[in-house]
């Protein structure tokens, strides 16, 4: 069966500090992998996504950046943290292909910044 | 552009009430619909969902319809419980791009008993 992790599960870090979450994908192979954000009180945004090793694609402008340097894995990193970048981090997965496949998430990540 | 449109929260209802919570959405072309729930302290996990439209999508005592007329999915359910608790998602999936999903804002659900 396919499962997901994230790790790691809280994060406190002060403003300015680096960034690097990752989320890896174990049971299934070539998967579409997302990052999604929700702040707190408001909805889930699309950061990015992946169809492919080294293939990410951006959805909003920001301070965050993604990287997938390998088939199941999916980084999300920044160079310096900003306030506004605290939030609850989800990583998400889909088949490849296939127009109807629903998405599965991750447990999350609750990052804070100070 | 493509988007979801969810009932404000929070709803607060007593258990065994009745349950609606709105979703309509914009999009080009034909979407995937999805509702995902979000239990406390938790990722979200896929509740239903329907492909096209006039399907109805259950699971769990949940039922949604897809209505192309109207561009609304709305999440029903007969008699909440207590264990339902939770902030539910609407979403929309578009069939190019990777299959991204577009979330609604959430709603929160607060069942007492």
């Amino acid at each position: 069966s396919q499962t997901i992790h994230q790790w790691p599960a809280t994060l406190v870090q002060p403003v300015g500090s680096p960034l690097s979450l990752e989320c890896t994908v174990e049971g299934t192979s070539n998967p579409n992998l997302y990052w999604y954000r929700q702040a707190a009180g408001r909805g889930l945004q699309l950061l990015f996504y992946s169809v492919g090793i080294g293939q990410i694609s951006s959805e909003v402008p920001q301070n965050l950046s993604a990287s997938r340097p390998q088939d199941r894995q999916f980084i999300l990193s920044s160079k310096k943290l900003l306030l506004s970048d605290s939030g609850f981090y989800l990583c998400a997965w889909s088949s490849w292909g296939g127009a109807y496949n629903e998405q599965f998430f991750g447990p999350g990540t609750r990052l804070t910044v100070l | 552009g493509d988007s979801v449109t969810q009932m404000e929260g929070p709803v607060t209802l007593s258990e065994e009430a009745f349950l609606t919570i709105n979703c309509t959405y914009t999009a080009t072309g034909y979407p995937s619909l999805f509702w995902y729930v979000q239990y406390p302290g938790e990722g979200l996990q896929l509740l239903l969902k329907a492909t096209k439209a006039d399907d109805k999508g259950s699971n769990k005592g949940f039922e949604a319809t897809y209505r192309k007329e109207t561009t609304s999915f709305h999440l029903e359910k007969g008699s909440v419980q207590v264990s339902d608790s939770a902030v539910y998602f609407c979403a929309l999936k578009l069939n190019n791009q990777g299959g991204k999903l577009i979330f609604g804002q959430g709603t929160e659900l607060s069942v007492k008993p």
